[in-house]
């Protein structure tokens, strides 16, 4: 039973860039949520998929933006990056919200913005 | 819009010792978990609260939820060198947006 995969592992841009990344769940959960986590602090929410829309999302700009497949894998996508945006990314599944949000999470993407 | 604040944020104690960790929500939750990330891996699910003044037990862990679903704390009997890592609440709230808050995690080195 395969748990959440991330890809790629690690990754380097430099500012003004944009970069993909990209999530399966775990087998069963069909909602994936998205994490940035700065190096000592706890992970900060950007947004939540189920049913392939995006149904919350945090306090983050519009260069943040997603998308989930019909198979429930998920992308995340940043525009324009900045210096600030290096971050541990982390990918969540978990079942339909409201039922059960325990988090399920992958071993995430390291974004360094040179 | 909410936060969840933990206490202490950093903590060093002798293997043997006991440890917590303290965690308030500035909005009332539906429910709190915990979790732990070990240094460089991902946070792990541990536990589940719903219930106002709920406590459950894993071997040497103790979780409290408050009375009023709005703190919680995270209490380690006799720590071992496998406890090391960084412990974080997260809570969803009873209104509004349902995602998880986590907290800024309190981070606990055990020395042996």
């Amino acid at each position: 039973d395969a748990g959440v995969t991330q890809s790629p592992t690690h990754l380097i841009k430099t500012r003004g860039q944009q970069v993909t990344l990209r999530c399966s769940p775990k087998s069963g959960h069909d909602t994936v949520s998205w994490y940035q986590q700065a190096l000592g602090q706890g992970p900060q929410f950007i947004f939540q998929y189920y049913e392939e829309e995006e149904r919350q999302r945090g306090n983050f700009p519009d260069r943040f933006s997603g998308h989930q497949f019909p198979n429930y894998s998920s992308e995340l996508n940043v525009n324009a990056l900045l210096l600030g945006d290096s971050a541990l990314y982390l990918c969540a599944s978990s079942l339909v919200p409201g039922r059960d949000e325990k988090l399920f999470f992958g071993s995430g993407t390291q974004l360094s913005v040179l | 819009g909410q936060q969840v604040m933990q206490i202490p944020q950093y903590q060093h104690v002798q293997e043997g010792e006991d440890f917590t960790t303290y965690c308030n929500s500035s909005t009332t939750l539906s429910n709190i978990q915990w979790y732990k990330q070990r240094p460089g891996g991902h946070p792990v699910f541990l536990i589940q609260l719903v219930k106002s003044g709920e406590v459950k037990k894993q071997k040497r862990l103790t979780f409290q939820f408050g009375e009023a679903k709005k703190n919680s704390s995270l209490h380690i009997t006799a720590t071992q060198t496998t406890d090391v890592g960084t412990y974080f609440c997260a809570g969803v709230r009873t209104t509004g947006r349902r995602a998880l808050t986590f907290g800024s995690g309190t981070r606990l080195q055990v020395q042996p």
